[in-house]
């Protein structure tokens, strides 16, 4: 159980153009999910934390009108790239949170397995 | 300030020997959590093994202990007997109010490990 996927796994777009990136929990609701961004041989950086019908918090740096992020429903996120550039070329990996979960638990956030963005 | 620190960029270990990933941490919140994932190069995060600031005993996944050491903040990660499948990048990371569901992962700069055979 508690799989997340991410569609596309790949994708290549021009610059100026916009690219959707979605994030779904397979077998079970998630209240949260969360999107990182990681270039090569580099660390996860968080981007934003996605909460079901409501609006996204952004990290500081990131620019929330660049980066759409919208939560529809408790097993859809999506990160929409607008107007792309080359510097926005990385690997986009969110996380899913499953809701109800309180307190410790060492599986709490399950990973989908990325999708590498190229602007050419 | 950072508040996950992996000083050791990259690794070398002989297969079937064991390996010590270094992670100290910085945190002023009493609950915390330690995290350790795998990243091998196809790029999915990989749940290693986890330890609660609360817990009494070092945390055991199989070849996998997290050396903790509250005092000193540091949560190395112990591999015994290397395996060449454990060729990865290895992230530590922490999340601050464990008890609180806001909190969110801060993952180290990451280790490159390389077993040889």
């Amino acid at each position: 159980g508690a799989v997340v996927s991410q569609h596309p796994s790949w994708v290549i777009c021009k610059s100026g153009t916009s690219v959707k990136i979605e994030c779904r929990s397979l077998d079970f609701q998630a209240t949260t999910m969360f999107w990182y961004r990681q270039f090569p041989k580099q660390s996860l950086m968080l981007m934003a934390t996605s909460n079901e019908g409501s609006k996204a918090t952004y990290e500081q740096g990131v620019e929330k009108d660049k980066f759409l992020i919208n939560h529809a429903s408790l097993t859809l996120s999506t990160l929409t790239v607008t107007s792309a550039h080359p510097e926005d070329s990385s690997f986009y990996i969110c996380s899913a949170r499953p809701s109800g979960t309180s307190g410790e638990s060492s599986y709490e956030q399950y990973f989908g397995p990325g999708t590498r963005l190229t602007v050419t | 300030a950072q508040k996950i620190t992996q000083t050791q960029p990259g690794m070398f270990v002989q297969e079937k020997e064991a390996v010590t990933l270094d992670c100290t941490y910085d945190t002023s919140d009493p609950s915390y959590g330690l995290f350790w994932y795998k990243q091998p190069s196809s790029g999915e995060m990989i749940f290693l093994i986890y330890q609660g600031s609360y817990d009494q005993q070092n945390a055991t996944e199989g070849r996998y202990s997290l050396n903790f050491q509250k005092a000193r903040k540091s949560a190395n990660l112990v591999i015994s007997a290397s395996q060449l499948g454990d060729s990865a990048m290895y992230f530590c990371a922490m999340r601050e109010a464990i008890y609180n569901q806001g909190g969110k992962l801060i993952f180290g700069q990451g280790t490159e490990l390389s077993v040889k055979p």
